[in-house]
């Protein structure tokens, strides 16, 4: 089983619907979950940030981690045509671990 | 504005060659990483550094060696292209190794091997 489980889509959706990305994991010792976001020919940029159980909230975007369940999810509300991209989650155990990726979820909104 | 800079945007290599690949960051970073990306695979660490001349392996150091001789630059050296190696690489630095601190990508490598 791969640590980080995530869905690669692609999810294809029309403007002003709400998204939901997902990532599941099976190790329980990972603490801080982040998303990136990735555009076509650009490197990822970290979208949200969360330790541990939660929710965090961001504009349009939100982030929960359900630690009991192993499972973050990422929403975005009134999706726009310029939220068309990769989405990947991350995770690590501490803060002087590397990151683990899942393996990105390509998201497309049609206008 | 935190800025991560990689020397090519795009090459092409025989098998065979030795490749280099720059990173530079401009924000004190102590740590530093490269990672590949491929499609299906995600993106999967090589290596990094967290600090000068040190380095680690990530999950796929084989065939790739690393240098990292000032602080601002990290270098991916490919000793021997193999066709294998055909991919997308990122860079990315940041002031811790995991969470505590976002990483900052730059804008990656598309390296062809024929």
């Amino acid at each position: 089983q791969k640590e980080v489980e995530q869905d690669p889509g692609p999810l294809s959706v029309p403007e002003g619907a709400i998204v939901s990305l997902n990532c599941t994991y099976s190790n329980s010792a990972f603490q801080y979950f982040m998303w990136y976001r990735q555009y076509s020919r650009k490197g990822p940029e970290l979208l949200m940030y969360t330790y541990s159980s939660g929710n965090k909230e961001d504009g349009r975007f939100t982030a929960q981690v359900d630690k009991s369940s192993k499972y973050i999810s990422l929403f975005i509300r009134d999706s726009q045509p310029s939220d068309s991209a990769t989405y990947l989650c991350a995770m690590s155990y501490s803060g002087n671990t590397p990151l683990v990726f899942g393996k990105g979820t390509r998201l497309s909104v049609i206008a | 504005d935190v800025k991560v800079t990689q020397s090519s945007r795009y090459l092409v290599k025989r098998t065979g060659e030795k490749v280099f690949l720059e990173c530079v960051q401009d924000m004190d970073h102590e740590n530093m990483f490269w990672y590949r990306q491929d499609p299906g695979l995600g993106l999967r660490l090589i290596y990094f550094s967290y600090d000068v001349k040190m380095k680690e392996k990530g999950d796929i150091p084989e065939g790739y060696s690393v240098s990292r001789e000032k602080k601002e630059r990290f270098s991916l050296i490919l000793e021997s292209a193999s066709t294998n190696q055909t991919s997308m690489y990122l860079c990315a630095s940041s002031f811790f190794q995991g969470a505590r601190e976002t990483q900052y990508f730059g804008p990656g490598t598309r390296l062809l091997v024929l």
